[in-house]
């Protein structure tokens, strides 16, 4: 198993700033990803962030818009570049220990855009 | 892409009862994962119980059991003796087992009410 803390728990923003949301993990992980949970549905891949390479993009999700970093294999982060109330969500963070495991998650970044 | 459904928005137990979480999924591969994952009000998603499509046997782990039909693509829950700190919502996510794969496709999640 892996623990995940997520930094912040939650935060409310102003509308056009950005906010960089911190991923640590207890272990030497190779795989993480972030995900959205828009308020009411389920949860989405935004990307995911392999270290020492560029993060993978899912489809409808940009670089500029959601820069992510990778810089040792217990750490990312993910930025919500420009923000609007649309980006009004839960952000979490998942780790995979290996190919044929199932996936950990954090505790999720609550943001809410005004 | 595959898809995940699940049919139940809200379902309700009485407490010390058994209830039923449906999930059907929708894909082309023959080797893949099935998990149900349960997010309480406190918004950490904790693994219930996971099921590899080779193996007929179905998956149990304590109050929570799974009833797998491959051919049917139905993946549901069953959680027997339920207890309050069961409520949450729960969901049933699909992956692959390509390598590569990463994603995890998720339902839209069925929110679980336990009656006292």
């Amino acid at each position: 198993s892996a623990v995940i803390s997520q930094k912040p728990s939650r935060d409310i923003c102003q509308r056009g700033t950005s906010l960089t949301i911190q991923c640590q993990v207890d272990s030497q992980v190779t795989m993480m990803f972030w995900y959205r949970q828009q308020p009411g549905q389920s949860l989405t891949l935004i990307a995911t962030a392999n270290q020492g390479s560029e993060a993978t993009y899912e489809s409808g999700f940009v670089i500029d818009k959601f820069p992510i970093s990778r810089p040792n294999l217990t750490f990312s982060t993910l930025t919500v570049s420009n923000m609007s109330p649309e980006d009004s969500s839960i952000y979490l963070c998942s780790v995979r220990t290996g190919r044929n495991t199932e996936a950990f998650f954090g505790q999720g970044t609550r943001l809410t855009v005004v | 892409a595959q898809t995940v459904t699940q049919s139940q928005p809200e379902m309700s137990v009485q407490e010390a009862e058994t209830v039923t979480l449906s999930c059907t999924y929708d894909t082309s591969e023959s080797d893949y994962y099935l998990f149900w994952y349960k997010q309480p009000p406190s918004r950490q998603m904790i693994l219930v119980i996971r099921q590899e499509a080779y193996k007929q046997q179905n998956a149990t782990e304590n109050r929570f059991s799974v009833n797998f039909q491959k051919a049917a693509k139905s993946f549901s829950l069953k959680i027997s003796d339920s207890q309050l700190g069961d409520a949450a919502m729960y969901f049933c996510a699909y992956r692959s087992q390509q390598t590569g794969a990463n994603n995890l496709f998720f339902g839209t999640g069925t929110r679980l009410t336990v009656i006292p």
